[in-house]
Parts: structure tokens; sequence; C-alpha cells
């Protein structure tokens, strides 16, 4: 079956840190990954995507490459905000199944 | 983007009453919900997987007659927690795809307390 395996957190940086979340994946087929951002007592908010091997998503400074050799999904920014405060999770689809895969979630708290 | 909503945002209720939850799809019309619950500082449960006029996929563990969920319509889903008790009490998030697409929109999640 799929599963998600996500770095435990919490993570706490320093403004302009770099970032890295790491995530790896199970999957049957060619899955989709994800990145998504749940900021406090708010839904999840697709941060970037990509759907196929090699591909690089990127969005407000964030960056994954899907790295089929290592199933692999690595989050990064090269200098984080405060505002980058949240919960990321990593998640994919694959094949027929609709559902999304999860992670566990990676608390992210960036301090002034 | 696809916007997905869900009203109310934020509910209380007494223990033993019965909670209606609504996500819609506001600018597409969508063939599948999901429906998940998340613990505090957990990931995301995923409920039931619902299709515009049928019946509802429900995860195993799942309790289907205490989680009702309907779909009557391509932009409306419903997700009813009967006799609530404060066990229940979680964040509740939907989340909605058109057809042909892969991609889910998540509504903003409504925070439920049983008291």
């Amino acid at each position: 079956g799929n599963s998600v395996t996500q770095m435990e957190g919490p993570v706490t940086l320093s403004e302009e840190a770099f970032l890295t979340i790491n995530c790896t994946y199970t999957a049957t087929g060619y899955p989709s990954l994800f990145w998504y951002v749940q900021y406090p007592g708010e839904g999840l908010q697709l941060l970037l995507k990509a759907t196929k091997a090699d591909d690089k998503g990127s969005n407000k400074g964030f960056e994954a490459t899907y790295r089929k050799e290592t199933t692999s999904f690595h989050l990064e920014k090269g200098s984080v905000q405060v505002s980058d405060s949240a919960v990321y999770f990593c998640a994919l689809t694959s094949g027929s199944a609709r559902q999304l895969t999860f992670g566990s979630g990676t608390q992210l708290t960036v301090l002034p | 983007g696809a916007v997905v909503s869900q009203h109310p945002s934020r509910v209380i209720c007494k223990s033993g009453t019965s909670v209606k939850i609504e996500c819609r799809s506001l600018d597409f019309q969508a063939t599948t919900m999901f429906w998940y619950r998340q613990f505090p500082k957990q990931s995301l449960m995923l409920m039931a997987t619902s299709n515009e006029g049928s019946k509802a996929t429900y995860e195993q563990g799942v309790e289907k007659d205490k989680f009702l969920i309907n779909h009557a319509s391509l932009t409306l889903s419903t997700l009813t927690v009967t006799s609530a008790h404060p066990e229940d009490s979680s964040f509740y998030i939907c989340s909605a795809k058109g057809d042909s697409a892969y991609e889910q929109y998540f509504g903003p999640g409504t925070r439920l307390t049983v008291t």
C-alpha cells in the first residue's frame, strides 16, 4: 500500500535560516506528490506539487524535487520567515486511488 | 484556484444532539468529496469518500451510522454527526475534486466541540 514518512518535528528555526523537511514515500505505480501547509486554526492549502520524476515544484520560495531513485520529495526553503510558521504535510496520490495519503505533519516555528 | 467552503467554521453542541457540517465547492463541480478528521497536533485521518449521487465509502473503523454523509449534488456534501459525544470533538475537514482532476481542494475546516 501507499505510505508517506515525514521528518518528525517540531522544528524551530531563526528567521532567514535554511529549511529542510524530509519526506520519503512508498507507492504503487507512479504517484503524484504534494506538500500542503496548514496555518493555525485553518484547513490545508496546497503549497506545491510534482507529478512525475525529476519535476520540481515551487511556490512562495519553497521547493521540492520528485526523486524517484530515492523515493523522496524533501521540502526546502533558503530563507524562512516568521510567517512560514505552520504545519507542513507531505502527501501522495497513486494510480486509480483518489485518496491522498498524508505524512504525519511537521510543525515549523520560525522565531524573529 | 478552486474554492471549497465549509459551514459552520465552529460549532458547540451538547452531548446527544446531532450536528450537520456543510462542504461546498464554489466554482467547480465536485464529483468526489472527502471527509477528514484531525486530532490536535496529528495528521488528517480519512473518514469517508463520497461520490455524487451514491453512497459514501467509509474507512475502516468509522461508524457510518454515526457519521452520516450525503452528497446529493455536484457542489454540496454534508456530514452529520449523530448523537454527538465529547469524544467526537475534533477538527473536521472536507476536500473536493472534479472528475478529471487529480488535485483535491480543501475546505477551511470545522471545529466541533461537544460539551
